[in-house]
Formats: C-alpha cells, sequence, structure tokens
C-alpha cells in the first residue's frame, strides 16, 4: 500500500507571508494526488487535484501544487496566506487510471495558523 | 444538490455499548469510505465498499463493522465500544470507474463519538 508523509505537523505564518507544504509519496507506479482542506469544525474539502499532464496544477483560493515525478512529492503552495486560510491541510493519493483501488491514503495533516 | 450526511453529529457513549453511525449519499456513488480522525494521524481508512454487499476492512478494522444493503448507505458500528474509539468518524463516497475524476472522494460533516 502507498504510505503518504508531510513534513511539517504544525506551521505559523503572518497574513501576506508565502506557504510552502511539503508532500511525499511512496508507491512507484501512477498516482492521483490529492489535496484537501479542513477549516476549523469543518468537514474535508477538496482544494486541488492531479491526474495527468501539466504537474502545476492550480486549485481554490490561489493554491496551487506542483508533481515532481522523480522525487514522489506534492508540495501545495500559496504566495500570500490570509487568515482565512488557517486550517489543517491534509495529501491524499491513490493509484492513477486502470487500477480498481479507489482507496485514498492521507498524509497525518499539517495544521497551518495565520495570524493576523 | 447531491450531499452525503452523517448522523449523529454528536455521540456520547458509555464502555461496551453498541453503537452503530449512520451515512448517506445521493450521489449514487459505488463508493463509500469510513475514517476515523485522531491528532497525529491524519485520517484512517476503518472499512470500505464499492457496491451493494461488498464489505472490506481497512488499516483500522477491529471493533467495527459494515454493511451495504443499498447504494446510499453504509452504516458503522462499532461493536461493544472502547474508550480508544473515541475520535472524529468521517464518511466519504466515490464514483468508480477510469478517470481520475472518479477518485475524488466527498466527505460528510463528521460524527463525534466520546466513548465514557
Amino acid at each position: 500500500a502507498q504510505s503518504v508523509s508531510q513534513h511539517n505537523h504544525h506551521v505559523i505564518l503572518s497574513e501576506a507571508a508565502s506557504l510552502e507544504l511539503g508532500c511525499n509519496y511512496s508507491y512507484g507506479g501512477t498516482v492521483n494526488l490529492f489535496w484537501y482542506v479542513q477549516y476549523p469544525g469543518q468537514h474535508l474539502q477538496l482544494l486541488l487535484k492531479y491526474f495527468s499532464g501539466d504537474p502545476l496544477v492550480k486549485g481554490i483560493k490561489g493554491f496551487e501544487a506542483e508533481f515532481i515525478k522523480s522525487k514522489f512529492s506534492f508540495n501545495l503552495r500559496k504566495p500570500s496566506v490570509q487568515w482565512s486560510d488557517t486550517a489543517e491541510y491534509f495529501c491524499a493519493v491513490t493509484r492513477g487510471p486502470g487500477s480498481n483501488d479507489y482507496k485514498l491514503s492521507f498524509g497525518a495533516g499539517t495544521t497551518v495558523t495565520v495570524r493576523a | 444538490d447531491a450531499e452525503i450526511t452523517q448522523s449523529p453529529r454528536h455521540k456520547i457513549t458509555e464502555t461496551g455499548r453498541q453503537v452503530t453511525l449512520a451515512c448517506h449519499q445521493t450521489w449514487n456513488h459505488n463508493n463509500m469510505f469510513w475514517y476515523r480522525q485522531d491528532l497525529g494521524h491524519g485520517l484512517r481508512l476503518i472499512h470500505y465498499s464499492y457496491g451493494v454487499h461488498d464489505t472490506n476492512k481497512g488499516e483500522v478494522s477491529d471493533g467495527y463493522s459494515v454493511s451495504r444493503s443499498n447504494t446510499e448507505d453504509l452504516p458503522l458500528t462499532l461493536e461493544s465500544a472502547a474508550s480508544s474509539q473515541t475520535s472524529v468518524y468521517f464518511c466519504a463516497s466515490s464514483e468508480s470507474g477510469t478517470g481520475g475524476a472518479k477518485n475524488i472522494q466527498y466527505f460528510g460533516a463528521g460524527t463525534r463519538l466520546s466513548v465514557l
């Protein structure tokens, strides 16, 4: 089974600072990659996804992520954070096209706190 | 709009009692999943189902069971609740078939369970 590692457990930033969250996965085949966000007290929402094609994907609220296949990484970035970006962020992976395995493997999550 | 509903949102129970958490989706998705969310562990898969009458164990299935009698519902049962099962439980659903978009999982609002 694939595993997912998120490098930062808790990140504290000031508004307007840049954010980068690291994510690495262990599966050697083709994968589908996701970032989910969980705002305080809410359920998980899809932030962005990568299936194929351009390795730089853009999601909602100004977030983007870059898939680097050689590094098995899918890092999340935002150039300038806002207080409303305070949330927990999860990286997740499933096996890619052709697989009948639809299970998501999640990283442990990164708590992002943005100070006003 | 299609949605995924979990009930109850909060539950307090006693050790040894049987507890059932409900999950109902109107997406008409074949795939349904149950996760538990604990600090430092992210989301861990408990059980999943790829269709009616199909159920499978996830990585933390001990003490839990599910049944799938129709497309819409996947109730999670704790046979004899233990304090270690105090957690937040999330249900999710997704389509099946080829194509990355079918791997996107949609989450319910969660059930916070306390076992005393």
